[in-house]
């Protein structure tokens, strides 16, 4: 059985930084042609695409945010990190983290929200 | 980026209807679109892969056509259960991108 569980905090100041942890099961990020990505969706609108990491640890980024994204993964721990600098209030959403298995995003978490406000 | 545009927006419909959603990419991305069901708070479902094929478990009234720029959803026979927001996402080409989005109520 596939699971993926995203965690962090539910809130954060503006200029900081957010860092969220997708912890899965059910799948080895070290198998050719897994990958992670995470995705987030602003209240009442739709998905957005952040960033992909490949079984090789290759790294793909939305081109609108890649200076303020850097992601990585932990095989051992089974885990993927997001980070994402200086936070704005716009960057208020849930984030989910999904299996891309053949470029398709087959599973995902459950999300986590995320509200930026001092 | 490839843009996708989904129609309409917004959908009524009864119960036992078929509905149809349509998805136009801004160039053409072969059969690498995908369809996923998202229900109010809750995180979005894989449908249809590939442009037709349908994810396992996935009810046999939803299906999937189209090829290059065009494609649609279809669901026929609508139940209650399939209120949701619609989205197609195509994953031929970086940066993936998503639909806008098609709600569909239930009369």
């Amino acid at each position: 059985q596939i699971t993926l569980t995203e965690s962090g905090p539910t809130l954060v100041k503006p200029t900081q930084t957010l860092t969220l942890t997708c912890t899965f099961s059910g799948f080895s990020l070290s198998t050719v042609g897994v990958a992670v990505g995470w995705i987030r969706q602003p209240p009442g609108k739709a998905l957005e695409w952040l960033a992909l990491i490949y079984w090789d640890d290759d790294k793909r980024y939305s081109p609108s945010l890649k200076s303020r994204l850097t992601i990585t993964k932990d095989t051992s721990k089974n885990q993927v990190v997001l980070t994402m600098t200086n936070m704005d209030p716009v960057d208020t959403a849930t984030y989910y983290c999904a299996l891309d298995s053949g470029s398709i995003f087959d599973h995902w978490g459950q999300g986590t929200q995320v509200t930026v406000s001092s | 980026e490839i843009v996708l545009a989904q129609s309409p927006d917004f959908q009524s419909v009864t119960p036992k209807e078929r509905i149809t959603i349509t998805c136009r990419a801004s160039q053409g991305i072969a059969t690498s679109l995908h369809w996923f069901q998202q229900k109010p708070g809750q995180s979005p479902k894989l449908l249809i892969k590939d442009a037709s094929q349908s994810f396992s478990g996935v009810p046999s009234r939803f299906s999937g056509s189209g090829s290059g720029t065009d494609f649609t959803l279809t669901i026929d026979s609508l139940e209650a259960e399939d209120a949701a927001t619609y989205y197609c996402h195509q994953s031929h080409a970086l940066p993936r991108t998503f639909g806008q989005g098609t709600k569909v109520e239930i009369k």
